[in-house]
């Protein structure tokens, strides 16, 4: 069984501020780990995906995310913050065994000016 | 741009209706899947499929159908809607193989009056 924890449902920056999204997941094998976005009446963007080899991930629009084995983490960081980022995040995690994915219960952040 | 098509975008209809919600995909994914998602709430799978003919329930029960005739094409069917069906659904595709992202569309927002 998987599960993933997203801790902070909102999260609120000042535009040009450093941007931490939290993400810790549970998973009884090695993990696939996923980071989407979601604007507004719209579907799920990926951001970015962790499946081997390095952990710094770097994803799309300035984003990028470390998978830390030994903290079952999988944190999204992003040096500045700009107001088109004012969206919601969700993290997902997939078993090695198969491709369902397990979504977080999403952060909302918002970029103040 | 998507390659992944959902329609339609919003549908507002009454109670009893039947309505299908049509998804397809041109990226020849063999996987398919259906989400609900409640406003500013995290997805929960309800269908999924891996291939022609092959259509499995989700983790949320659901009074939905779906069908996959064809490859690119999942239709998600209620046969008589009401106001508890009213949400947001999401489709997704994904190639077959461990580690493969989900690519979602747009979304349809149903409203059941």
């Amino acid at each position: 069984a998987q599960s993933v924890t997203q801790l902070g449902s909102h999260v609120s920056v000042s535009e040009g501020a450093l941007v931490l999204l939290r993400c810790n997941y549970s998973s009884s094998v090695p993990p696939y780990l996923f980071w989407y976005v979601q604007y507004p009446n719209q579907g799920l963007q990926l951001l970015l995906k962790y499946t081997t080899g390095a952990t710094l991930v770097k994803g799309i629009n300035g984003f990028e995310a470390e998978f830390k084995k030994s903290e079952t983490s999988f944190h999204l960081t992003k040096p500045s913050a700009h107001m088109s980022d004012a969206a919601e995040y969700f993290c997902a995690v997939s078993a090695s065994s198969g491709s369902r994915l397990t979504f977080g219960e999403g952060t909302q952040l918002t970029v103040n000016p | 741009e998507a390659d992944i098509y959902q329609t339609p975008r919003y549908l507002v209809i009454g109670t009893g209706k039947k309505i299908t919600l049509e998804c397809s995909q041109t990226m020849g994914h063999d996987k398919m899947y259906w989400y609900q998602q409640d406003p500013g709430m995290e997805l929960h799978l309800i269908h999924y499929s891996y291939g022609v003919n092959s259509t499995e329930k989700g983790d949320l029960s659901s009074e939905s159908t779906v069908s996959r005739i064809r490859t690119e094409h999942f239709p998600l069917t209620l046969e008589s809607a009401r106001p508890s069906h009213t949400s947001q659904y999401l489709c997704a595709s994904s190639e077959t193989g461990m580690g493969q992202p989900q690519h979602f569309g747009d979304g349809t927002r149903l409203s059941i009056l």
